[in-house]
């Protein structure tokens, strides 16, 4: 389809692994957005990317998170040294959005994350 | 910091009546509002949004109102039906979106 796709739709791991997920963006979206939904929450912003660069990473939780899009197309959210309170849906929005926003965010399933 | 307070956080209502939910932003920057609906397990579904310039927006049964002095949006629902029981979440934005904490509508047929 044409939406957001995020792989993959559910990751175990054990605590202290690393983990990667995916996002693929609607194409031609320029901005996308890295969200954490914990149960019962609203989503959380993380970070955000227009094309490669990353503009704001304000909402990483810690140095253990790390995010990319080289290309300015697909981005993958790494988690290095899972913790238990890591466990969430990790959601991902792409937005055709320049500078300012403005724009609809549009979100893929999301990656639900459990840490053993 | 930035801030979406948004109320209540539950709401109850009768197939074929209103449902309102509303939402209070603290950065005053803040030009685009949209409002999500969100199933069980499933994504954040865009139903309607505002930008700033305007107060008011309609599409069917769903609509939005700003006030921007009072730093107020709201949602209203008419005619609920039971599909339109979910998750709703507000939000705010310059560009990331800052998210209410979400109303759990049920509507009884």
């Amino acid at each position: 389809g044409a939406g957001v796709s995020q792989s993959p739709r559910y990751k175990v791991a054990k605590r202290g692994q690393d983990v990667a997920l995916r996002c693929d963006p609607i194409s031609g979206h320029v901005s996308l957005f890295w969200y954490q939904q914990a149960l019962g929450q609203g989503p959380e912003f993380l970070t955000y990317f227009q094309n490669e660069a990353q503009l704001d990473k304000s909402g990483l939780p810690s140095d253990r998170f790390f995010a990319e899009r080289p290309e300015g197309s697909v981005s993958t959210l790494k988690i290095q040294r899972t913790q238990q309170e890591d466990s969430a849906v990790y959601l991902c929005a792409s937005s055709l959005a320049r500078l300012g926003g403005g724009q609809p965010q549009h979100f893929g399933d999301g990656t639900r994350l459990s840490i053993l | 910091g930035e801030n979406v307070e948004q109320h209540p956080s539950t709401l109850s209502v009768q197939e074929g009546d209103s449902a309102v939910i509303k939402c209070t932003y603290s950065d005053s920057a803040s030009n685009y509002f949209p409002w999500y609906k969100q199933e069980l397990g499933k994504r954040p579904q865009l139903i309607i949004d505002i930008r700033s310039n305007v107060g008011e927006k309609k599409d069917q049964r769903i609509a939005v109102t700003l006030n921007k002095t009072a730093k107020h949006f709201s949602l209203h629902i008419t005619e609920t039906q039971p599909e339109d029981s979910a998750v709703y979440f507000c939000a705010a934005s310059i560009a990331k979106l800052i998210f209410g904490t979400g109303t759990r509508l049920q509507v009884f047929p």
